[in-house]
């Protein structure tokens, strides 16, 4: 079935920095491309998603870009802040459904 | 607007008891899903609803875990007997209309599982 591995599974930065997360996936016919951050305690809130159709996504200062051949998308946080701390993961779906896999999430720490 | 709402916020019970966590999705969105997390995990499905019909449920272990979503809007996920494998955090997200390719998932704040 469809995977999706998340590397890395820890990431600390200092303020100002730049954060990458890399994601691959392994369904070709994937074409959706979530990306969600989880503070403690509370649920997952979409941040940011990019669709097959396009390569790169930016929204501030968080861009997301995807490579179809090679089958792996990332996430650039730019100009990292403190509130930045936080997991963050990375989804695909399965076989050309809505259902999403997930990966294992990346815990960042953005230090002052 | 709204977001997803879920009670209880955290719940502790003893194994073989039994538990149920209820969910309100985001007004008009027509597909609800129900996920575990298990800590230091991604969320994984348990269950998918299109208004009130089962979309997937491949990966909920039926011989414990029932969901409903009755008249198409509110649902409950039900675990009876609880093991103490369950102990995870509920997350129920919804979307517009995956039929029509608004799969965007938007997540409630989840329910907290402790089985001692």
């Amino acid at each position: 079935g469809e995977n999706v591995e998340q590397h890395p599974s820890t990431l600390s930065v200092q303020e100002g920095d730049s954060a990458v997360i890399k994601c691959t996936y392994s369904d070709s016919a994937s074409n959706y491309f979530p990306w969600y951050k989880q503070e403690l305690g509370k649920g997952p809130q979409l941040i940011i998603d990019i669709r097959s159709n396009v390569g790169e996504k930016k929204d501030q200062r968080i861009a997301v870009t995807l490579n179809k051949t090679a089958k792996h998308f990332s996430l650039h946080i730019t100009e990292t802040q403190p509130e930045d701390s936080a997991v963050y993961f990375c989804a695909a779906p399965f076989y050309n459904t809505d259902k999403l896999i997930f990966g294992t999430g990346t815990r960042l720490q953005v230090f002052p | 607007e709204a977001g997803v709402a879920q009670s209880p916020r955290y719940k502790i019970i003893e194994k073989r008891q039994s538990v149920a966590f209820w969910c309100n999705p985001i007004s008009g969105h027509a597909t609800l899903y129900w996920y575990q997390q298990i800590l230091g995990q991604g969320p994984k499905l348990l269950i998918q609803f299109q208004n009130n019909g089962v979309v997937d449920d491949s990966q909920l272990p039926k011989d414990r875990f029932s969901a409903e979503r009755l008249k198409g809007v509110d649902s409950t996920l039900k675990i009876q007997p609880a093991k103490l494998e369950d102990s995870a955090v509920y997350l129920c997200a919804s979307s517009l209309d995956r039929a029509r390719g608004q799969e965007t998932q938007y997540f409630g704040p989840g329910t907290r599982l402790l089985v001692l």
